[in-house]
């Protein structure tokens, strides 16, 4: 039974740049969350998917954006890129309604900004 | 920012020694999850509380959550190397997204 899978695990941009990070969530579940983490620090959550559907969304300006297939796999765009969306972007994912106890985490993505 | 305040920031420890890292909030939650994260990995679920008062283990892991429901700790007996990770805290109301504390870095020495 697969996990959480991410894609690509790492990439470069450039300022200015636009960039977009995959998420295939784990096998039964149907809602997607994206966390934002620097180097040093815990997650900060960006925003959550349900029914295509952006459901919630964190401190994040609208540069962030992101998208829901039927197949409940995620999309994050990221417009404009700027050095300090240099970061590891982790997609979680849960059963509809799940508690902090149903997420799965994938491995992430290494977004570097040059 | 980040609205939870976790602490120590690291820890050095020997093998064998036990450990407590805590948590604290300016908000009230009603769930208190503890995670370990490895490098160039996504944070593994250790524990789950979801009632103030509350204490689980899961091994040599015991984690409570606090009566105010504005805190909460983890304690590691008996450390071993396999433990060397970071370990963050959670919370979450309701239905809301998970937030995070900054981490505990343990380091442990054979």
């Amino acid at each position: 039974d697969a996990g959480v899978t991410q894609s690509p695990t790492h990439l470069i941009k450039t300022r200015g740049q636009q960039v977009t990070l995959r998420c295939s969530p784990k096998s039964g579940h149907d809602t997607v969350s994206w966390y934002q983490q620097a180097l040093g620090q815990g997650p900060q959550f960006i925003f959550q998917y349900y029914e295509e559907e952006e459901r919630q969304r964190g401190n994040f300006p609208d540069r962030f954006s992101g998208h829901q297939f039927p197949n409940y796999s995620s999309e994050l765009n990221v417009n404009a890129l700027w050095l300090g969306d240099s970061a590891l972007y982790l997609c979680a994912s849960s059963y509809v309604g799940g508690r902090g106890y149903g997420y799965t985490f994938g491995s992430g993505t290494r977004l570097t900004v040059v | 920012g980040q609205q939870l305040n976790q602490s120590p920031q690291s820890m050095f420890i020997q093998e064998g020694e036990d450990v407590s890292m805590n948590c604290t909030s300016s908000s009230i939650f009603n769930t208190w999850l503890w995670y370990k994260q490895d490098p160039g990995e996504g944070p593994v679920l250790l524990i789950a509380l979801y009632k103030a008062g509350e204490l689980t283990s899961n091994g040599r892991l015991t984690a409570q959550f606090g009566i105010t429901r504005k805190d909460s700790f983890l304690n590691i007996s008996a450390s071993i190397p396999s433990d060397v990770g970071i370990y963050f805290c959670a919370g979450q109301e309701g239905g809301n997204d998970m937030r995070f504390g900054a981490g505990t870095r343990l380091t442990v020495k054979p």
